[in-house]
C-alpha cells in the first residue's frame, strides 16, 4: 500500500492566492482527517470525514478555509484568500473504523505564504 | 486547562540510558490513549497504545494512571534512533476524534 498521499509536498504563495491542498487516503479507510501543526500550536484537528460525509469541523479557522471529500479515494483543503499565518505543515490522516484510532499520516503540505 | 499536556523539554539523554515522560489529560470521560512518533520535518507515527493494565513494547512501557488522569511512556535502553519528538493522544469523546499534546523532544546523547 502506498500509504496516505498528499500534494504538494511543498507550496510557496503570496498573500491572497487561493491554495488548494490534496490527499488520497489509504484504500478502504473510511475516515479522513486533515490536521495543521505550527510550533505555537502544535497538532490541530481542522475537519474530518467518516464515509466522505463531514462530521466535525469546528476545527476550521474561519471561513476562507473549505474542505471537500467528493469520492472515498480523495479530499481537498482549500484556503481562500491566503494569509501570512496560514504558513504551516498541513497533515492529512485516514483511519478504519473499528480498528481504533490507529491513524496513517501522509507526509504533509509544508505551507508558506509571503 | 489544556485537554492534553507534555512537557516540552528537550529531555537530553546519554546512550542506555532510561527516560520518562508524563502526559496529563483533562477529560475524565476519555477511554483510549496512545503515543505517537514524530521525527523532525516528517509525519506522526503510531508508537504504540496505552491499554488499562499497562503494556510494553521491547524497551518501550505505557501506563495510564486514571485516578490522576496521566498516561506515561518509559524507554530503557535509549538509543540514538529514539531522538525524536513522543506525542501523547487522548480520545476526545467524538466519534474517532483524537487531541494531540504538543510533544516532548527527546534528545540521545553518544
Amino acid at each position: 500500500d502506498a500509504g496516505v498521499i498528499q500534494s504538494p509536498r511543498h507550496e510557496v504563495t503570496e498573500m491572497g492566492q487561493e491554495v488548494t491542498l490534496r490527499c488520497k487516503p489509504i484504500s478502504g479507510h473510511n475516515s479522513l482527517f486533515w490536521y495543521r501543526q505550527t510550533m505555537m500550536r502544535g497538532l490541530e484537528l481542522l475537519i474530518y470525514f467518516n464515509n466522505n460525509v463531514p462530521i466535525d469541523d469546528s476545527g476550521m479557522p474561519e471561513d476562507r478555509f473549505s474542505a471537500k471529500m467528493p469520492n472515498a479515494s480523495f479530499s481537498t483543503l482549500k484556503i481562500q484568500p491566503s494569509e501570512p499565518r496560514d504558513s504551516a505543515v498541513y497533515f492529512c490522516a485516514s483511519s478504519l473504523e473499528g480498528e481504533g484510532y490507529g491513524y496513517t499520516f501522509g507526509s504533509g503540505t509544508r505551507l508558506t505564504v509571503v | 486547562r489544556k485537554e492534553v499536556e507534555q512537557d516540552p523539554g528537550p529531555f537530553n539523554v546519554p546512550e542506555g540510558a532510561t527516560v520518562a515522560f508524563n502526559c496529563t489529560y483533562s477529560n475524565s470521560a476519555s477511554q483510549s490513549f496512545f503515543w505517537y512518533r514524530q521525527d523532525c520535518r516528517k509525519e506522526p507515527k503510531l508508537l504504540m497504545s496505552v491499554y488499562s493494565s499497562g503494556n510494553e513494547d521491547g524497551r518501550f512501557t505505557a501506563q495510564l494512571n486514571r485516578a490522576s488522569q496521566y498516561i506515561s511512556l518509559l524507554i530503557r535502553d535509549s538509543k540514538l534512533s529514539d531522538s525524536a519528538t513522543y506525542l501523547c493522544v487522548v480520545d476526545s469523546g467524538g466519534y474517532q476524534k483524537v487531541t494531540f499534546g504538543t510533544g516532548t523532544k527527546l534528545q540521545v546523547i553518544p
